[in-house]
C-alpha cells in the first residue's frame, strides 16, 4: 500500500518569508512518481512539479524548489520569498505501478501581507 | 478540449435521489480518474479507467456508486440514493498513460440536503 504523509496541517508566514512543506512517502514500488499540487481558494488543483524515483536531482523553478531524498523517502517543497497569491492548500502525491495517485492530507499555507 | 471539463459545476439534490456527474477528459488521454474531496479533507480515490482495461473500482465507498466511460472518452459517475455524507467535491482527472502527469477538472460540488 502507498502512503503519503504531510505532517504540517497549517503554516502561516509573512510575505517574503520562505516556506518549506514536508512530505514523506511509503511505497513498495521501485518505480514511482512524486507530485506537488496547489489548490487555491477557487478550488481547482494546479500541477506544480513531478519527479520520478530515478531522478534525485533537485531543481529550482522560479520561486519553487524541491528536495527529493530517496534515502529518507522525503519530497519536500519550498516556496522562496512567499507572496499572498501563494496562499493555498498544497498536496503532495505519489503514483506507483498502479498509476493511482495517493494524496497526502494537504498543508494549508497562509501568506500574510 | 484544452482541459478536463466537468459538469455540472454545482449540484444540489435531495436525499434519496440519484445524481450523475460528467467528466470530459483531455483528448487523447487514455487514463481517467475520479476523486472525492470532502470539506477540509484530502482527496480520496474512487475509480480509475485505463484504455480498454477493466476499471479499478477499489475506491468506490459503496455499491451506490458506479461509473462508466463510453468510447474511451467521456465518463459518468452515478450516485444512487444519495446520502448527506455524499456531499463533497467530485474531481475528475485525466492522464496520458498514467503517471505522465495528471490534469484535474474544476470539480462538481455536490450538496445533498
Amino acid at each position: 500500500a502507498q502512503k503519503v504523509t504531510q505532517a504540517q496541517t497549517e503554516i502561516s508566514v509573512v510575505e517574503k518569508e520562505d516556506v518549506t512543506l514536508d512530505c514523506v512517502y511509503e511505497t513498495r514500488d521501485t518505480t514511482y512518481y512524486l507530485f506537488w499540487y496547489k489548490q487555491p481558494p477557487s478550488g481547482e488543483l494546479v500541477f506544480l512539479i513531478r519527479r520520478n524515483s530515478f531522478d534525485e536531482q533537485n531543481e529550482i523553478s522560479g520561486r519553487y524548489s524541491w528536495n527529493f531524498q530517496k534515502s529518507t523517502s522525503s519530497f519536500n517543497f519550498t516556496i522562496t520569498a512567499s507572496q499572498v497569491v501563494d496562499s493555498a492548500v498544497y498536496f503532495c502525491a505519489l503514483s506507483g505501478n498502479d498509476y493511482k495517485l495517493s494524496f497526502g492530507a494537504g498543508t494549508t499555507v497562509t501568506v500574510r501581507a | 478540449g484544452a482541459g478536463v471539463s466537468q459538469s455540472p459545476s454545482n449540484k444540489v439534490t435531495e436525499k434519496g435521489k440519484d445524481v450523475e456527474l460528467r467528466c470530459d477528459p483531455i483528448s487523447g488521454h487514455t487514463a481517467l480518474y475520479w476523486y472525492r474531496q470532502s470539506l477540509g479533507q484530502g482527496l480520496e480515490f474512487l475509480i480509475y479507467f485505463q484504455g480498454n482495461s477493466a476499471p479499478d473500482k477499489s475506491g468506490l465507498p459503496s455499491d451506490r456508486f458506479s461509473a462508466e466511460r463510453t468510447g474511451g472518452s467521456v465518463s459518468t459517475l452515478t450516485i444512487q440514493r444519495t446520502q448527506q455524507e455524499d456531499s463533497a467535491v467530485y474531481l475528475c482527472a485525466s492522464s496520458f498513460r498514467g503517471s505522465y502527469g495528471y490534469t484535474f477538472g474544476s470539480g462538481t460540488r455536490l450538496t445533498v440536503v
